[in-house]
């Protein structure tokens, strides 16, 4: 079973901090990683794929980065606002037609 | 915008119990999944499909079956409900630029 990981946990910022979350995936085989946001009684929507070394995206105040050599991508929120609150995803597609291997989520808490 | 529809929000079902739990999708793509998410332990496959008929294994099929034949439907049924079973299931499809659109997802309590 392949591994995906993503830190922290959990995560408490005040309205207006930015933060970062990391995801942690294998180097090899890589094809494609993907971002989502869950927001509690919804269902998850895709924020980001990434598919090359070097990627940066970015959805308002949300960008991801990509580094597929070392393995990892980074989730950044610029200026938190309360309705970002959600558990953020990261899933790794190691091939075209293999379904996606999901982390266990970073979810974020912003107070007001 | 493709809809993925799960048939119940909530369910509680007896030990014991054979469960449908039900996912349809309103266009025509082909990859369809079944995960379940817990606490701490993230979203984990239980089975998919590539086409009509079509199934594999993901990597918690123990207790579990799927049925798919029709290409817009694909139902997970537990054959006799644990309570270890009790979980969100969240059905998704894979879209042509290999994003994943889910279902709303059923939470199922098996008492």
């Amino acid at each position: 079973i392949l591994n995906v990981e993503q830190s922290p946990q959990s995560l408490h910022v005040q309205e207006g901090d930015s933060t970062n979350f990391t995801c942690s995936f294998p180097s090899s085989n890589f094809y494609a990683l993907h971002w989502y946001r869950w927001e509690t009684a919804k269902s998850p929507e895709a924020l980001f794929v990434m598919t090359l070394n070097g990627d940066e995206k970015k959805k308002g105040r949300i960008s991801a980065t990509l580094n597929t050599k070392e393995g990892y991508s980074y989730l950044y929120i610029k200026g938190s606002q309360p309705e970002d609150s959600a558990t953020y995803l990261c899933a790794f597609h190691y091939s075209g037609n293999t379904p996606l291997v999901f982390g266990k989520g970073t979810r974020l808490s912003v107070i007001a | 915008d493709v809809k993925v529809t799960q048939s119940s929000r909530y369910l509680v079902k007896r030990t014991g119990e054979k469960v449908f739990l039900e996912c349809v999708q309103d266009m025509d793509h082909e990859n369809m999944f079944w995960y379940r998410q817990d606490p701490g332990l993230g979203l984990r496959l239980i089975y998919f499909s590539y086409d009509v008929k079509m199934k594999e294994k993901g990597d918690i099929p123990e207790g579990y079956s799927v049925s798919r034949e029709k290409k817009e439907r694909f139902s997970l049924i537990l054959e006799s409900a644990s309570t270890n079973q009790t979980s969100m299931y969240l059905c998704a499809i894979r879209l042509p630029h290999y994003g994943y659109t889910f279902g709303s997802g059923t939470r199922l309590t098996v008492v």
